[in-house]
């Protein structure tokens, strides 16, 4: 079975500065992807950034960066020079290739980002 | 280029009724997932639909059920309902196995 954790309800950072977003994730599976969005009071869901578990490099997307440690199953997103807009719910999600689990994404519990001005 | 959309935006329900969400994935994309997100919680997977046929189940009751278009468009249908099927509905679209984009979601309340 597949697993994401995100041990951070909530976290804070002044604006400007940068923040890290912890996830841990468990799976048998050899290849998989890791993602993460962000999800406004609104309620959409918006993607951030992807990383492969065959990538050798860390992904990158803007101000949002990915720190995939494969030996320890994380995968942290950083946001760097955070911005008042960035105060939104972040989640950590993982799809597997093998067997029952194909397209589907597993989402961990979530952790609420505060920007403060 | 639209991307996805859902409708209706918000909807109340009576316990036992019957309800019907709809989707439309974003242009070019075959492959529509649905999922639950209940307050502060992280979404669960429902279902995914491929060339008209439900490809992948995760673990909700047959009360939950839907279908696929030719055009690629999808129901979601939620027979009976409980209080506990009061969350928010996501519908996500893709290409295969490309990354998936989301929908704004449906607001189910159910009273």
């Amino acid at each position: 079975a597949q697993k994401i954790t995100q041990t951070q309800p909530g976290m804070f950072v002044q604006e400007k500065e940068a923040v890290t977003l912890d996830c841990t994730y468990d799976t048998s599976d050899q290849s998989y992807g890791l993602f993460w969005y962000k999800q406004p009071s609104s309620g959409e869901m918006i993607f951030l950034i992807y990383q492969g578990s065959y990538d050798e490099q860390n992904a990158t997307e803007g101000r949002y960066s990915l720190n995939f440690q494969k030996a320890r199953k994380s995968a942290n997103l950083v946001i760097s020079a955070s911005q008042l807009g960035d105060s939104a719910m972040y989640f950590c999600a993982m799809r597997t290739a093998g067997g029952t689990s194909y397209g589907k994404l597993t989402f961990g519990q979530g952790t609420i980002l505060t920007v403060h001005p | 280029d639209a991307g996805v959309t859902q409708s209706p935006t918000h909807l109340i329900k009576t316990r036992g009724q019957q309800v019907t969400l709809r989707c439309s994935p974003k242009s070019g994309h075959d492959t529509v997932s649905w999922y639950q997100q209940a307050l502060g919680q992280g979404p669960q997977f429902i279902f995914q639909y491929y060339e008209e046929e439900e490809r992948q189940r995760g673990n909700f009751p047959d009360r939950f059920s839907g279908h696929q278009f030719p055009n690629y468009s999808s129901e979601l249908n939620v027979n009976a309902l409980l209080l506990g099927d009061s969350a928010l509905y996501l519908c996500a679209s893709s290409l295969a196995w490309d990354e998936q984009y989301f929908g704004p979601g449906t607001r189910l309340t159910v009273t």
